[in-house]
């Protein structure tokens, strides 16, 4: 059963600290997104990859926060430093591609990672 | 940002009642609407993606239909189950591009 993977599941740190953020997404997908759940605004996206380059991280607090895909197998989201309004469920999701048309991509979500900076 | 709107925002049911809520987008320029389920300390499962006005798409007890010229999709849950609360999102991609914009959603409770 494929799964895509987060660690860590759970993070408190103190403001200030680098907090890194890994996401595995299925295999042979070509696409990940990074989200932040907060109750203010539910589910907004950060980032996203397709194969493995950055297509669109608007919005994403550029001055503190950084994507990467080291490889089709990793997806990185760090935070230098933090504050505590990151605080946040952070999920990343992977995309089995456009097979079934435009717009048409289904994202499976990893499990999230629970941020609390203090 | 394309604004959708999910009515209502929570909705308690009791175990087989039939129940429904609605998805609200922008009817311009329209190019799909996903539907995901989210339940309690889980992560966001994908429901339905719907492309074409008048579309019905069905899985199991659930069934949802979509009207792109007036901008909305409801979502049909008949003789709901206490393993259907969850929060239900829709979500347009984001103009041109395969970014979701996904709703504030609507959360189910269905009592036993």
């Amino acid at each position: 059963d494929a799964r895509v993977t987060q660690t860590p599941r759970d993070k408190v740190t103190e403001m200030g600290q680098e907090v890194t953020m890994r996401c595995q997404p299925i295999l042979g997908h070509n696409t990940v997104f990074w989200y932040r759940q907060t109750m203010m605004q539910g589910l907004e996206l950060l980032a996203y990859f397709r194969n493995r380059a950055p297509l669109d991280d608007s919005g994403m607090p550029k001055d503190r926060f950084s994507a990467e895909m080291p490889d089709a197998t990793l997806a990185t989201l760090k935070i230098q430093p933090s504050e505590p309004r990151d605080s946040a469920v952070y999920f990343c999701a992977s995309g089995d591609g456009l097979a079934g048309g435009p717009f048409q991509e289904t994202q499976y979500f990893g499990p999230g990672t629970r941020l609390l900076v203090l | 940002i394309l604004n959708v709107e999910q009515s209502p925002q929570s909705l308690h049911v009791q175990e087989g009642d039939s129940t429904n809520f609605t998805c609200s987008f922008p009817s311009s320029n329209f190019y799909a609407l996903h539907w995901y389920r989210w339940e309690t300390a889980k992560s966001p499962e994908a429901l339905f993606v719907m492309t074409l006005n008048g579309d019905e798409k069905k899985k199991g007890r659930i069934s949802a239909t979509l009207n792109t010229k007036e901008g909305y999709s409801y979502l049909y849950i008949k003789g709901s189950q206490p393993e259907d609360s969850a929060t239900y999102l829709c979500a347009p991609p984001q103009g041109g591009s395969e970014k979701l914009v996904f709703g504030k959603g609507t959360k189910l409770t269905v009592n036993p």
